[in-house]
């Protein structure tokens, strides 16, 4: 079964600093993996997804995030981060004969003036 | 297009309750997840339902059960409430079988006394 392991319960950061969240896998194909954003009492919003092809993937708010299968890693990233990015972040895998994904415990992002 | 909808927003309910909770799917999508985001944790997969019929469920007990209607607009349904309930739940709709692209309701938030 997949597993997602979220190693940072919790980032403090700067605004206008740069972000890196840290995602590991488990699992023995190549997986299809997501990023959410939570905002309190929201629900989940899809900041990107992989499936195949280009290991560094665009999404949405300019964030970014690069599978590295050496690694079994899918680590978010955002250049300059904004007030509006503090949130919860979800990472999640699934695969193409499955029909479930498998999140992980998520990260808090809090950002300070 | 309308997005991912749930009704109600918040529910408390006392134990040995059942509830009923909604979800209407993106507009041209034929999946429904159901997932479970216990507070300070990530969403589990309970159930899908794929073309009126459940396509896989996660691990929770038979008192979760749901319906999946020919318009693709799901419930979940939940005997016999016990206190650890209580928990956010989420609905996700897609196209197809499988974990392709989920997309979010805002989900409803269950209280159980």
């Amino acid at each position: 079964a997949q597993s997602v392991t979220q190693p940072d319960i919790h980032i403090t950061v700067s605004e206008g600093a740069s972000l890196e969240l840290r995602c590991n896998y488990s699992y023995g194909a190549t997986p299809y993996l997501f990023w959410y954003v939570q905002s309190p009492g929201q629900g989940l919003q899809l900041l990107l997804k992989y499936f195949s092809g280009d290991t560094l993937v665009q999404g949405i708010k300019g964030f970014e995030a690069e599978f590295k299968r050496s690694q079994s890693s899918f680590n978010l990233r955002k250049p300059s981060v904004h007030w509006s990015d503090a949130a919860e972040y979800f990472c999640a895998v699934g695969r193409n004969d499955d029909y479930k994904l498998s999140f992980g415990a998520g990260t808090t992002v809090t950002v300070r003036a | 297009e309308t997005g991912v909808t749930q009704s109600p927003t918040h529910l408390i309910k006392t134990r040995g309750q059942q509830v009923t909770l909604r979800c209407s799917s993106q507009s041209g999508h034929n999946t429904v997840s159901w997932y479970q985001q216990a507070l300070g944790q990530g969403p589990q997969f309970i159930f899908q339902y794929y073309r009126e019929e459940e396509n896989g469920r996660g691990n929770f007990p038979p008192r979760f059960s749901g319906l999946q209607f020919p318009n693709y607009s799901s419930e979940l349904n939940v005997n016999a409430l016990e206190l650890d309930d209580s928990a956010l739940y989420l609905c996700a709709s897609s196209f197809g079988q499988g974990s392709d692209t989920q997309y979010f309701g805002p989900g409803t938030r269950l209280t159980v006394l």
